[in-house]
């Protein structure tokens, strides 16, 4: 069974860095992986951020990017906001698609 | 404005079925594929099922393939998902999704609706 692998929690100051990562059971993440990035706050729907590794949507803050990293995928904020608290979800393909389990970002 | 309005979801018995719609506009529903995503309460997104813009394609997360179908009407801008043999653990928040691309394979997810709430239990 495929899973992939998100950090459960990080916690982030104003202003600063973070990376958040996405894992396959699989082996390396590759861009055949086609890996997506959504934002989720509580009561809301999914809000995607970035798809194909590093592609943002034209709503997405600068602040976001996306790549791989180290045989991952990898969303990094960058002066994070007060705002940027929320769920983050990656996904993958694999002839289908598989979501990892999230990442509970706090911003303290 | 890029709208997706889901409807169909309610209570169920386990072994039933329900028919799940989601209704487009504010973009031409035949140049993307679409997409139903489901989220437990919770609990973590998962994928469910996968359509290309002219149904060529479907595909289906193993969780529910063989019980669930997907469809699509393109003249009326819509999107299906016919739930059959349902379960307890097929309980959950059901989004419908608009894709990047006109195949559902490739890019993902861009436009989310706000969900219909799916409740098995006898």
């Amino acid at each position: 069974q495929t899973v992939v692998t998100q950090e459960p929690s990080l916690t982030v100051s104003p202003g600063g860095t973070v990376t958040l990562t996405c894992a396959s059971s699989t082996g390396p993440v590759t861009s055949g992986y086609y890996p997506n990035w959504f934002q989720q706050k509580p009561g809301q729907p999914p809000r995607a951020l970035i798809y194909s590794i590093t592609n943002k949507h034209s709503w997405t803050p600068a602040r976001f990017s996306g790549s791989l990293l180290g045989g991952k995928a990898a969303l990094t904020l960058s002066g994070v906001q007060p705002e940027d608290e929320a769920e983050y979800y990656c996904l993958l393909y694999y002839s289908r698609w598989v979501f990892g389990g999230g990442t509970k970002l706090t911003v303290l | 404005e890029v709208q997706l309005v889901e409807s169909g979801g309610g209570l169920e018995q386990p072994g039933r079925s329900l028919r799940l719609s989601c209704a487009a506009s504010g973009f031409t529903f035949d140049d993307y594929a679409m997409h139903w995503v489901r989220q437990a309460p919770g609990k973590g997104l998962e994928w469910v099922s996968g359509i290309s813009w002219n149904s060529g394609s479907i595909g289906y997360a193993d969780s529910v393939k063989g019980r669930f179908t997907v469809s699509r009407d393109n003249a009326k801008n819509s999107l299906f998902l016919q739930m059959n043999s349902l379960r307890a653990e097929d309980t959950a928040l059901y989004y419908c999704a608009k894709d990047i691309d006109s195949n559902w394979h490739t890019y993902g997810m861009d436009v989310w609706g706000q969900g219909t709430t799916v409740t098995v239990s006898s």
